[in-house]
């Protein structure tokens, strides 16, 4: 079955640019039926949608993130990618990649395991 | 900036039956489906219930799900020690033209 794996930095200083990568594997990231998301979340807080990535090249970002987000996708090595640049202490969080229906709905499956950024100088 | 609103906490006894709401606006949970996540602790989330009201593969006929006008619902039945997560509901905003998660429910197994 498809299964994402994050991985990056775990300390990013304030004010630079934080950066992750999402391998897919058990499954071809170009495929037309789903969106390649990002979603963060602070230590003992709720799940904030960062964006999203259509193979097409369409993306959809928050508004409260669209000034620093970019999420680009490397379909010859079925990955994809999140940059969040100018981050602040309020950037540190476990981030998730995760797997979302193109379909009515969009439900969020699989979900990779996370990975803790911390941005401290 | 959560824009779905839960309840912080619920508690129940072994056996019994919790409902956690979910309540939104006519841009969200009024006008897209809804799908819930079950967190278990230092674990990623997982998909619970799909599309208003669908289990996916290998989850537990004790979850169910529904959808009425601008609030959704997750009831959990015959609650179990392994119930003890948080739990997230979250849906399409046509407004912020993004993904919106709610503020998560913790489930508290007496």
């Amino acid at each position: 079955q498809v299964q994402l794996q994050e991985s990056g930095p775990g300390l990013v200083k304030p004010s630079q640019t934080l950066s992750l990568t999402c391998t897919v594997s058990g499954g071809s990231i170009s495929s037309g039926s789903y969106y390649w998301n990002w979603i963060r979340q602070p230590a003992g807080k709720g799940l904030e949608w960062i964006g999203r990535f259509y193979p097409s090249g369409s993306t959809n970002y928050n508004p409260s993130l669209k000034s620093r987000v970019t999420i680009s996708v490397d379909t010859s090595k079925n990955r994809f990618s999140l940059k969040l640049t100018s981050v602040t202490a309020a950037d540190t969080a476990v981030f998730y990649c995760a797997r979302g229906w193109a379909g009515d709905g969009g439900w969020f499956d699989p979900w990779g395991q996370g990975t803790l950024v911390t941005v401290s100088s | 900036q959560s824009v779905l609103t839960q309840p912080p906490s619920v508690s129940e006894a072994p056996r019994q039956r919790v409902t956690i709401s979910c309540s939104g606006s006519s841009s969200n949970i009024g006008n897209n489906a809804v799908n819930w996540y079950q967190q278990l602790p230092g674990k990623a989330p997982k998909l619970l219930i799909y599309y208003d009201d669908l289990l996916p593969s290998g989850v537990s006929d004790r979850f169910s799900g529904s959808r009425s006008g601008t609030s959704a619902s997750l009831a959990i039945s015959g609650l179990q020690s392994e119930d003890e997560a948080d739990y997230y509901c979250a849906a399409w905003d046509d407004s912020l033209n993004g993904y919106v998660f709610g503020t998560g429910t913790k489930v508290t197994v007496l």
